[in-house]
């Protein structure tokens, strides 16, 4: 149990829509970060937010945004959806004692573009 | 091609064995990471490692950095069938707030 919730599990869209995924971390975790992984496939970074500002981000469109609020929670939003943004989405919020980080993943959202 | 490579794919072994999975660079890392999956799940941090040299622990699991901050090696000693599941490695690219992935190694322990 790492603390870090995520919501929905599973999501079925279709293609054009928008979409917004929900993460939950544990209070005192500024850090949240997010990535998309595709069946078989290694994860891939999205973002990461920290102090709820966007501080890093990988090979992704502008249409993938996000947002971190002050309540240790933040989301995803996807938009004009694609039929390979099916994947499974991870959250992570990351906490940083004498200098050592820990990570805690969320179970994911799966999302299923049609 | 991968930034970061990982070696073997997959491994099958007997339960009590010891094995070891590799994770290599082209790059000097600013940190490198291990995680465990299982199927369609989230992912499970086992450890980070930052120093050149730095080794760690965590139960039967044993991580050691290269003094260049490119290669990784993952040690499970004595495995069991609760060690199976998918091995990952990542890294936070240095200067740069972006993390990278392994492709993955899928571990099987044979009871």
């Amino acid at each position: 149990e790492t603390g870090v919730t995520q919501s929905p599990t599973h999501l079925i869209k279709t293609r054009g829509q928008q979409v917004t995924l929900r993460c939950s971390s544990q209070s005192g975790h500024n850090t949240v970060s997010w990535y998309q992984q595709a069946l078989g496939q290694g994860p891939q970074f999205i973002f990461q937010y920290y102090r709820e500002e966007e501080n890093g981000r990988g090979n992704f469109p502008p249409r993938f945004s996000g947002l971190q609020f002050p309540n240790y929670s933040s989301e995803l939003n996807v938009n004009a959806l694609e039929l390979d943004d099916s994947a499974l989405y991870l959250c992570a919020s990351s906490s940083l004692t004498s200098g050592e980080e820990t990570q805690y993943f969320g179970p994911g959202t799966r999302l299923l573009v049609l | 091609s991968q930034e970061l490579e990982q070696s073997p794919q997959s491994l099958i072994v007997q339960e009590g064995k010891n094995l070891t999975i590799n994770c290599t660079s082209s790059k000097t890392l600013y940190g490198l990471y291990w995680y465990k999956q299982k199927y369609g799940e989230g992912l499970i941090f086992l450890m980070m490692l930052q120093k050149g040299g730095e080794e760690k622990s965590h139960e039967k699991i044993t991580a050691k950095l290269d003094e260049k901050k490119q290669q990784s090696s993952l040690h499970i000693t004595a495995s069991q069938p609760s060690h199976a599941g998918i091995y990952l490695c990542g890294a936070l690219r240095l200067g740069t707030y972006k993390y990278i992935f392994g492709t993955g190694t899928r571990l099987k322990v044979l009871a």
